[in-house]
């Protein structure tokens, strides 16, 4: 069945390093892909989307592209921020057009 | 503010307890849905709704029992949970177009501890 796999994390890092939060599918037919983000305390809040191949989504610095050929959607950003220290879940449609398959989430940790 | 809303944010419970959680949409979606956030754990999709329909349940236990009178409102009635039932609920609601998943958008949760 479809399935999303997400780096392990936590991820901990320094103000203004680079940030890759690996993701890889599996699906049938072409499944729209998500980020979503999760900060202490509230629920989860869209941070992008694609729809289709090689879309790049983006917001607030975040990007990520639809790669079918490696069945990837990576989460990149290129100088992470205190504010930025949240879990983030990749996620994907699933075939029946009815919910959203989610990864198990990446705990991202951000010092000054 | 997101659009949906969730009552209560947090409830504590005894086993022998009945409750109710609630979830409010203001996003003129077609589609809601209730979530299982746990510690260490995935993200357990439990029921979905879609046109007040129930079109999918995960394997659910009973004591969990969804209710959704219309599009804007869904309900969760909660009897007789167990302590490994406390957690994270999270209520999405989405519009859902020609069998196409557009974005879901989350309530706040309501925490739940189970005594």
């Amino acid at each position: 069945g479809d399935s999303v796999t997400q780096m392990e994390g936590p991820v901990t890092l320094s103000e203004e390093a680079c940030l890759t939060i690996n993701c890889t599918y599996t699906a049938t037919g072409y499944p729209s892909l998500f980020w979503y983000v999760q900060y202490p305390g509230e629920g989860l809040q869209l941070l992008l989307k694609a729809t289709k191949a090689d879309d790049k989504g983006s917001n607030k610095g975040f990007e990520a592209t639809y790669r079918k050929e490696t069945t990837s959607f990576h989460l990149e950003k290129g100088s992470v921020q205190v504010s930025d220290s949240a879990v983030y879940f990749c996620a994907l449609s699933n075939q029946a057009g009815t919910a959203l398959i989610f990864g198990k989430g990446t705990t991202l940790s951000v010092s000054s | 503010e997101t659009g949906v809303t969730q009552t209560p944010r947090h409830l504590v419970m005894g086993m022998t307890n009945k409750k109710s959680l609630k979830c409010e949409q203001h996003l003129g979606h077609n589609a809601m849905y209730w979530y299982k956030q746990s510690a260490k754990k995935p993200l357990e999709l439990m029921f979905v709704y879609s046109l007040e329909e129930r079109v999918e349940n995960n394997s659910v236990p009973s004591r969990f029992s969804p209710e959704c009178p219309n599009s804007s409102h869904l309900f969760l009635h909660l009897h007789t949970l167990q302590p490994e039932d406390s957690a994270l609920y999270l209520c999405a609601s989405s519009q859902v177009l020609a069998g196409n998943q557009e974005t879901q958008y989350f309530g706040p949760g309501t925490r739940l501890l189970v005594l």
